[in-house]
C-alpha cells in the first residue's frame, strides 16, 4: 500500500532532550516536506527537500533539523525542543513534478509532540 | 481526533447544497495553488490544483475558481454530503520557489443532514 508513515504518532518528552521524528515513504517520491499544524494558525512548512542530499528551509525552519540521506526517508530533528515546538507534525511527499515541484502531496498520519 | 480547527471560520451548509469556501492569498507572485481538505484526526489530503494561468478548474464535483486580480481562490462543492464535513485549506506556491507552500488558516465545513 502507498503511504507515508511517521514514528512516533505520539511523543512527550522535556525541554531539551534531542528526539528525532521519522518519516518514510514508499512511492519513490522525490519531494518531501515537513509541516507544524497549530490552532488557528493552519499548516507552515518548516523544511522540504526536492530530493536526495538537497534540503531548504520552509517558513518556521529555526529549532528544526532535517536530512535527506536516501529517496525514501526525511526525519526531522530537533536538537533542544522547547514547549513552544509543542505541535502537530505532518509529513509529506510529493512525485515532484510540476511546475511548483509540489502536486499532490501525501500527507502521513500525523505526529503530535508535547515538549515540558 | 485532534482538534486543529479553534476559532476558525465555519461554513454551515444542508445536505445536498453547493459550498463555496473562499480563500485570500498574500503574494501577487504565486503561480500555483492547492486546496486540501482535512479530517478530523487526519493528515490533509489533495483536492484539486490550479495554475495561475488558469482562473477555472474542474474536478468530480469540485470547482477552483482563481481571480488573480483580487488574489482570490474559491472551491466550489457540488450537492454537498456529510462526508464532504472537513477542514479545507488552501495553499499557495510562489513562483520560481518551487517546493515552498504557503498554507492559509483553513474553514470548517459542517454539513447538517
Amino acid at each position: 500500500e502507498a503511504q507515508v508513515t511517521q514514528n512516533p504518532r505520539y511523543l512527550i518528552t522535556v525541554t531539551g532532550k534531542k528526539l528525532t521524528v521519522t518519516c518514510s515513504q514508499n512511492m519513490n517520491h522525490e519531494y518531501m516536506s515537513w509541516y507544524r499544524q497549530d490552532p488557528g494558525l493552519g499548516l507552515r512548512q518548516i523544511y522540504y527537500s526536492m530530493n536526495v542530499e538537497v534540503t531548504d528551509k520552509g517558513d518556521v525552519p529555526e529549532g528544526y533539523k532535517v536530512s535527506r540521506k536516501e529517496k525514501r526517508n526525511f526525519p526531522l530533528i530537533l536538537e533542544s525542543p522547547s514547549p513552544n515546538q509543542t505541535s502537530l507534525y505532518f509529513c509529506a511527499s510529493s512525485p515532484g513534478y510540476g511546475l511548483a515541484g509540489v502536486d499532490t502531496q501525501y500527507f502521513g498520519p500525523g505526529t503530535r509532540l508535547t515538549v515540558l | 481526533g485532534e482538534s486543529v480547527g479553534l476559532h476558525l471560520p465555519t461554513l454551515s451548509v444542508q445536505e445536498g447544497d453547493n459550498s463555496i469556501i473562499n480563500c485570500a492569498y498574500s503574494n501577487s507572485a504565486s503561480d500555483y495553488f492547492i486546496w486540501y481538505k482535512q479530517e478530523s484526526g487526519k493528515g490533509p489530503q489533495f483536492i484539486i490544483d490550479i495554475r495561475s494561468n488558469m482562473d477555472k478548474r474542474q474536478g468530480q464535483r469540485v470547482t477552483v475558481l482563481l481571480n488573480k486580480t483580487v488574489k482570490h481562490l474559491s472551491l466550489q462543492i457540488a450537492a454537498t454530503q456529510p462526508g464532504d464535513s472537513a477542514v479545507y485549506f488552501c495553499a499557495e506556491n510562489l513562483g520560481g520557489s518551487q517546493g515552498n507552500l504557503i498554507f492559509g488558516k483553513g474553514t470548517k465545513l459542517s454539513v447538517k443532514p
